[in-house]
């Protein structure tokens, strides 16, 4: 079952843009992680957003939850060709020392033009 | 650091036929994962461990089986391949369950199933 839907699906822009990508979600998470993916690897984690953090910050990268709406966001700043991949969020839910799985969204593919 | 090793990269079966893949991780994590990767699907669950001696089912355990050898080593078994089973396999580990680590993925393994 999926609970992250991520938004858009497809995105595509040019190389020095920023890029957003956002998440939502249906139940009460413990934490939510972001995912990228490049064409034929495996996916490689990004950043993780506890529940009771607003905001995060990576690199280029900035994420942002809001547990009352459900959703999060994904901030990608001047933007790189070697950004092109697929970008996950994975929500772990359940009770403190029993998230037994993460849960997976479908996925916003990203395409950053030279 | 090699992270999480998955052998093989590529495998084409016949229906019927089985196999095992294989997963290692060097990182000392106590939890390990196997997904699937379809398109428009996204990951899901096959099985996971979430301690060393312990398995448990996930999303989508039917035609799988699963071994946890030791800490460091998860397979996953196809007795009888069916065509429905072609699809990205990928390994994956964390630190622990229950605790906000994000994971490690593998590379995966590409099976087709003829």
């Amino acid at each position: 079952s999926q609970q992250g839907e991520e938004d858009p699906q497809a995105l595509s822009i040019q190389e020095g843009e920023n890029a957003t990508m956002n998440c939502s979600y249906k139940t009460s998470i413990n934490n939510l992680q972001w995912y990228r993916q490049n064409s034929g690897r495996g996916l490689v984690h990004l950043i993780l957003i506890r529940s009771n953090e607003r905001e995060k910050h990576s690199g280029r990268l900035r994420v942002t939850l809001d547990t009352s709406k459900k959703s999060s966001s994904l901030l990608i700043t001047a933007s790189r060709a070697a950004d092109t991949a697929s970008y996950f969020c994975a929500t772990a839910a359940g009770f403190a020392g029993n998230n037994r799985k993460l849960i997976w969204g479908l996925g916003t593919s990203l395409g950053v033009n030279p | 650091n090699a992270g999480v090793t998955q052998t093989p990269k590529f495998q084409v079966l016949k229906t019927g036929q089985s196999m095992t893949l294989q997963c290692a991780q060097d990182m000392n994590h106590n939890s390990m994962y196997w997904y699937r990767q379809d398109p428009g699907m996204g990951l899901r669950l096959i099985y996971y461990s979430a301690s060393e001696g312990t398995t448990d089912k996930g999303e989508v355990p039917n035609g799988y089986n699963v071994s946890r050898l030791n800490k460091r080593e998860f397979s996953l078994r196809l007795e009888s391949a069916a065509p429905s089973q072609t699809s990205v396999y990928f390994c994956a580990s964390t630190r622990r369950e229950g605790g906000a680590y994000g994971y490690t993925f593998g590379s995966g393994t590409r099976l087709t199933v003829v």
